[in-house]
Parts: structure tokens; sequence; C-alpha cells
């Protein structure tokens, strides 16, 4: 079975800096799909990222990117430029198989981190 | 624009009545439908999986009984809780899984806090 593991219960940046949640995964599986989403305190799940197990380079969106390093099974989040916006719970999230080919299972959550961005 | 719309956002029900959450999917058909939970300060945990026209698959510790799941359509699922009791209050979101519509992208309904009183 898949595990993910956050071991950051709680992170504070300083608005404008940059900031890194870690997230680890464990999985004997080949194929699979990792994911941060932002969850704000109404609740809602925001999608942020999307790295692919045989994705060649590392995903960037935006201000949100991965670092991606399968040999040690991560794949941190980084957020460049924090705003005050930004604070909100943060979940590492993994899927077996791919999306893009409609395959894909469930998502296995870790725990979360809190970030608080400060002015 | 939202392509997953999940009713009520927030309800608040009395001990032994039941509650009604939908989750539509707006612009794809929804082949599989994954239902989440998530107690307060905890993470999100699967509570079970349903395919259209067909029943339900739960996890471990969920009872199917009290937690009705139908997907009689590619575009909507309900969960409903039955007999809840204030153990049973908790936010609980759907996923819906199909064609994506962009990229590589799961997406999640806005979710629905329950309180049971």
């Amino acid at each position: 079975a898949q595990k993910i593991t956050q071991t950051q219960p709680g992170m504070f940046v300083q608005e404008k800096e940059a900031v890194t949640l870690d997230c680890t995964y464990d999985t004997s599986d080949p194929s699979y799909g990792l994911f941060w989403y932002k969850q704000p305190s109404s609740g809602e799940m925001i999608f942020l990222i999307y790295q692919g197990s045989y994705d060649q380079q590392n995903a960037t969106e935006g201000r949100y990117s991965l670092n991606f390093q399968k040999a040690r099974k991560s794949a941190n989040l980084v957020i460049s430029a924090s705003q005050l916006g930004d604070s909100a719970m943060y979940f590492c999230a993994m899927t077996l198989s791919f999306i893009s080919s409609g395959s894909a299972r469930q998502l296995t959550f870790g725990s979360g981190t809190q970030l608080t961005v400060l002015p | 624009g939202a392509v997953v719309s999940q009713h009520p956002s927030r309800v608040i029900c009395k001990s032994g009545t039941s509650v009604k959450i939908e989750c539509r999917s707006l612009d794809f058909q929804a082949t599989t439908m994954f239902w989440y939970r998530q107690f307060p300060k905890q993470s999100l945990m699967l509570m079970a999986t349903s395919n259209e026209g067909s029943k339900a698959t739960y996890e471990q510790g969920v009872e199917k009984d009290k937690f009705l799941i139908n997907h009689a359509s590619l575009t909507l699922s309900t969960l409903t809780v039955t007999s809840a009791h204030p153990e049973d209050s908790s936010f609980y979101i759907c996923s819906p899984l199909g064609q994506p519509k962009e990229g590589n992208t799961i997406y999640f309904g806005e979710g629905s806090w329950l309180t049971v009183v």
C-alpha cells in the first residue's frame, strides 16, 4: 500500500520569502502521480501542481514548483514569493497509475502542513 | 469555473435523522466517484468508491448501511448519512473521476460540513 508522509505540522514564512513544504512517499508501483493541494479554512481542496512518476522535469505552476527526487521518494512543494493569501493547510497526495489515461485510483493524502505567512 | 458542485455546503441535523449530500460533475462524465471524510485537524480519508450503475465499495471501518452511496448517473452521486450521530460530524468531500477537463488534475467538490446535534 502507498503512504505519504508530511513531517511538518506547521510552518511559518515571512511574506515575499520562499518556503519549502516537505513530502515523502512510499510505493512499490512504478506508475504514480503526485499532487499538492491547498485547503483554506473554507475546506475546499484547491489543486496546485501535479508530477507524474515518469515526468523528466520538475513540475512548475506559477509560484509553485515541485522538487521531485525520485530516488529519495520525495516531492517537496516550493512556494516562491509567499503571499498572505497562501496561509492555509497544504496536503501532499498520491494516486497510482496515470490520471491522463483515466485509470487513476483514489488519492492517498499526507497529514498536511499548516502554513502561516507572516506580514 | 467549477467543474464539481457539491451541496449542501453546511448542514446541521438532529441526532437520528438522515442527511443527503449531492455531488455533481459539471463538465465531464464521472464514471467513478470517490467520497472522502475529514475530521477536524486531520487529513482526508477515503470512505468509499462508487462506479456509475453499480454498488459502492467501502473502505475498512466504514459502515455501508450507514453511509449510503448512490451513483445512478454519470453526473450525479449522492451520499446519505443515515441515523446520524454526533460522531458523524465531519467534513465530507467528493471527487469524481472521469476524462479530465484539462491536464492532469483530480477535482474535488466544495465539500460539506455536517454537524449533528
